[in-house]
């Protein structure tokens, strides 16, 4: 059964620091993983898509990069705002199905 | 990417009562999904709703208690039926984009039952 971990659930720092956000999964056998960001009482935004035979995406200060053979993707956010603060969720789908499994996700403060 | 709206955004309701949620797509999809997210919790997938055929559900979601329709290519409904406490959560629908397979949600709905 695939399980999707996020450490560490929160994560509170400075403006402009260049962050790292983990996300790790238990089987390789995946077919996308997809970052997302939702705001507090809100839906998903969905941030980047990377499919099984890429290895990074990136969007204007965001990029994600894939490893499927030791089970980790990581999220990079450039430069971080006040604006970038949201819980951050990775979440993956496997052949076969479309279903997403999530993790946690990690909530990220960005004082000013 | 698609547009998705539903409604109610959020509601308050009484142990017993049921409600229906809608979920509306600004373009024809092939498959829609719906999801939970109770309070403090990562999203789980509840049903996928195909236009003209019956709703897949995961383990632990049965038909009795969350029926779906799907009556055309940009609409869904779930119903939360015989609703208790341990129902109040966020419930969201998404889509897939086809080309990519990248999924989109909605601004979600989200439920108090009292």
């Amino acid at each position: 059964k695939q399980e999707v971990t996020q450490i560490p659930a929160a994560l509170s720092v400075p403006e402009g620091e260049n962050l790292v956000l983990n996300c790790s999964f238990t089987d390789s056998a995946i077919y996308n993983l997809q970052w997302f960001r939702q705001d507090p009482g809100k839906g998903l935004t969905s941030l980047l898509l990377i499919q099984s035979s890429q290895r990074e995406q990136t969007s204007g200060r965001l990029n994600a990069s894939l490893d499927k053979s030791s089970g980790r993707s990581t999220l990079y956010i450039a430069a971080s705002q006040p604006g970038d603060s949201a819980t951050y969720l990775c979440a993956i789908t496997q052949g076969g199905s479309e279903k997403l499994v999530f993790g946690k996700g990690m909530k990220l403060t960005v004082n000013p | 990417s698609a547009v998705i709206s539903q409604k109610p955004s959020r509601d308050i309701c009484q142990r017993g009562t049921s409600l229906t949620i809608q979920c509306q797509v600004d373009s024809q999809v092939t498959m829609m999904f719906w999801y939970r997210q109770q309070p403090g919790q990562s999203l789980t997938l509840i049903a996928t709703a195909n236009q003209g055929s019956e709703a897949t559900y995961e383990s632990g979601f049965v038909i009795d208690k969350f029926p779906i329709s799907r009556p055309n290519l940009t609409f869904s409904t779930l119903t939360v039926s015989n609703m208790s406490p341990e129902d109040s959560s966020i419930y969201l629908c998404s889509v897939e984009d086809y080309r990519d397979n990248e999924q989109f949600f909605g601004p979600g709905t989200r439920l108090t039952v009292l």
